[in-house]
């Protein structure tokens, strides 16, 4: 079974400065998505980025990119600039490419890291 | 963007209640939905997935009978909690997919508070 791990439960930022959370995943498959999810007080999920396992480049979107070290199954996300509206708990997750087995295809989620942004 | 409705956004009810939640996904045909529960702090467990016009495939430990999911059409799900107690109070969030490669769109949540 695929697990998805955040060792920072909490993290703290400097407003305008850059902070990287992380992630780890087990897996046994060679193609799967990972994604991070903002949650932020109001507690709407919202997708921050997405990486295919396949692709080797780093998604990036506006300020977020993420660093996806595929053989070290790391996963880790930047954030630069932040900002006092990035404060929120950040969850990493893990979804398979393929419906092995009969999956779902169901998101796995990390525990989550809560990030507080410091004006 | 794709949008999700989950409603109501807050209950509040007496214990021995069934309260019903409703998924709707508004511009797309979400062929499989799933239903979260989290606790405070906590992460999200998945609770069951549904695919429309079959039975919900629940997760190890989560009450067949005690959450009711149904999933009769391509934009509907809804999770009925069965006679409610103050242990099911909790927030539960609803996701829905169009196709199994497609991005997973998230409800707003519920927060149902049993007194």
């Amino acid at each position: 079974a695929q697990t998805v791990t955040q060792s920072q439960p909490e993290m703290s930022v400097q407003e305008a400065e850059t902070v990287t959370l992380s992630c780890t995943y087990d897996t046994s498959e060679s193609d799967y998505y990972l994604f991070w999810y903002k949650q932020p007080p109001s507690r709407q999920m919202i997708l921050v980025i997405r990486q295919e396992a396949y692709k080797q480049q780093n998604a990036t979107e506006n300020r977020f990119s993420v660093n996806f070290q595929k053989a070290a199954k790391s996963f880790s996300l930047k954030i630069s600039d932040s900002q006092l509206g990035d404060a929120a708990m950040y969850f990493c997750a893990y979804r398979s490419y393929m419906n092995y087995g009969g999956s779902q295809g169901n998101l796995i989620f990390g525990k989550g890291t809560k990030l507080s942004v410091k004006p | 963007g794709a949008v999700v409705s989950q409603h109501p956004s807050r209950v509040i009810c007496k214990s021995g209640t069934s309260v019903k939640i409703e998924c709707r996904s508004l511009d797309f045909q979400a062929t499989t939905m799933f239903w979260y529960r989290q606790f405070p702090k906590k992460s999200l467990m998945l609770m069951a997935t549904s695919n429309e016009g079959s039975k919900a495939t629940y997760e190890q430990g989560v009450e067949k009978d005690k959450f009711l999911i149904n999933h009769a059409s391509l934009t509907l799900s809804t999770l009925t909690v069965t006679s409610a107690h103050p242990e099911d109070s909790s927030f539960y969030i609803c996701s829905a997919r169009q196709g199994y490669n497609q991005p997973q769109h998230f409800g707003d949540g519920t927060r149902l508070s049993i007194l």
